[in-house]
């Protein structure tokens, strides 16, 4: 049963630390995205990936955040400084040739 | 700008009847897929249904089906035989094929199905 994993689930820190999510897409699928999910804003894409290069990366600020595809197996999402309205769940989702994005189980990240 | 508006923030459902849950959308895209999303309590996103724009067919997936009704831009989830399962947050989503790759999501609605 292939599967978006995320790790790790939940992450407790505190602010200014380094944050750093990791995605592993289904095998074969060569899009990845990130989302954010927050009771306010909802659920919002942050960037996104095709065959390992950025395509859209707008939603996310650029002076804290960063997104990159070490290789086809592995995306990262880094928050650096982490601060108190960074705390939301972080998806990452992937498709393959298809329409659907499938997505990951979330990491809950809250900042102190 | 697209957008997708979910009207209903919660509603109830007695186990085993049909409910349906509102999505409206906007777009400029001539062509745009449509997706429902189930959350539940534990908080995963599981796909639950996808219909094309130029689909003539409504889709159906097991108990699912989207009532698509492009002259009013509406593309509302039904679910038959509801079950206490169901009980979740749903999300309507859109794709337009001129915004690459990006979902826009509604604000959801929560079901809560009553036994």
């Amino acid at each position: 049963d292939a599967r978006v994993t995320q790790t790790p689930r939940h992450k407790v820190t505190e602010m200014g630390q380094e944050v750093t999510m990791r995605c592993q897409p289904i095998l074969g699928h060569n899009t990845v995205f990130w989302y954010r999910q927050t009771m306010m804003q909802g659920l919002e894409l942050l960037a996104y990936f095709r065959n390992r290069a950025p395509l859209d990366d707008s939603g996310m600020p650029k002076d804290r955040f960063s997104a990159e595809m070490p290789d086809a197996t592995l995306a990262t999402l880094k928050i650096q400084p982490s601060e108190p309205r960074d705390s939301a769940v972080y998806f990452c989702a992937s498709a393959g040739g298809g329409e659907t994005q499938y997505f990951g189980p979330g990491t809950r990240l809250l900042v102190l | 700008a697209q957008k997708i508006t979910q009207t209903q923030p919660g509603m109830f459902v007695q186990e085993k009847e049909a409910v349906t849950l509102d999505c409206t959308y906007d777009t400029s895209d001539p062509s745009y897929g449509l997706f429902w999303y189930k959350q539940p309590s534990s908080g995963e996103m599981i796909f639950l249904i996808y219909q094309g724009s130029y689909d003539q067919q409504n889709a159906t997936e097991g108990r699912y089906s989207l009532n698509f009704q492009k002259a009013r831009k509406s593309a509302n989830l039904v679910i038959s035989a509801s079950q206490l399962g169901d009980s979740a947050m749903y999300f309507c989503a859109m794709r337009g094929y001129n915004q690459g790759g990006k979902l826009i999501f509604g604000q959801g609605t929560e079901l809560s199905v009553k036994p």
